[in-house]
């Protein structure tokens, strides 16, 4: 079975502080993504990433910066953390087989998810 | 642009009964994917189903089906014989060209 697992699965932390949320994936996949999910808001795509030391941004990269120096782990990072980045956080991979079509054409493993909370 | 409409924020049902999960979507390529994805409480979002567009046969996955509407941009979700274990939220998703969306999901509740 595909495993992708997350540091944290509760993180509290203050408005400006640094913040690592780190995923790793055991399937030797190529693909990693990081998601926000929010109410009312389905899973919003913050960065992607095809390869190791390769990125892209998604739909919502601001305030958010990612980091893949080994394929099996992609971090994602707040640089300075804001009230309006509590949210949950999801991780996914995938094994993308057809170069033609979007990286996430293909199924998608998820992590459990990392409830981040900025006071 | 490239949107997923899931118009059912909750449902419900009874143990051992069918329910149809609602999805409707817009794109404009004539080659793409569509998903249902289940999310359990405090679990890890898992697949559920994967139909390609250009496939007529409507996708099935043991109590989980799909009603693939092409022409009307729709793709609900049928699960039958519904159990406790599908309580969940389940996000409905479309993959195509370089965009991918997921919808703002449906919480199912399965009454005992």
């Amino acid at each position: 079975d595909v495993k992708v697992t997350q540091s944290s699965r509760y993180l509290v932390k203050r408005t400006g502080e640094k913040v690592f949320l780190e995923c790793v994936q055991d399937m030797d996949h190529e693909n990693m993504f990081w998601y926000r999910q929010d109410p009312g808001l389905g899973l919003r795509l913050i960065y992607f990433s095809y390869d190791v030391k390769m990125k892209e941004k998604g739909d919502i990269p601001e305030g958010y910066s990612v980091s893949r120096e080994k394929k099996e782990r992609f971090s994602l990072i707040l640089e300075s953390a804001s009230t309006n980045q509590t949210s949950m956080y999801l991780c996914a991979s995938s094994s993308h087989r057809d170069p033609r079509k979007d990286l996430r054409t293909d199924t998608q493993y998820f992590g459990p998810g990392t409830r981040l909370t900025v006071l | 642009a490239q949107t997923v409409t899931q118009s059912q924020p909750e449902m419900s049902v009874q143990e051992a009964e069918t329910v149809t999960l609602s999805c409707t979507y817009d794109t404009s390529e004539s080659d793409y994917y569509l998903f249902w994805y289940k999310q359990p409480p405090s679990r890890q979002m898992i697949l559920v189903i994967r139909q390609e567009a250009y496939k007529q046969q409507n996708a099935t996955e043991n109590r989980f089906s799909v009603n693939f509407q092409k022409a009307a941009k729709s793709f609900s979700l049928k699960i039958s014989d519904s159990q406790l274990g599908d309580a969940a939220m389940y996000f409905c998703a479309s993959g195509a060209g370089n965009q991918f969306y997921f919808g703002t999901g449906t919480s199912l509740t399965v009454i005992p």
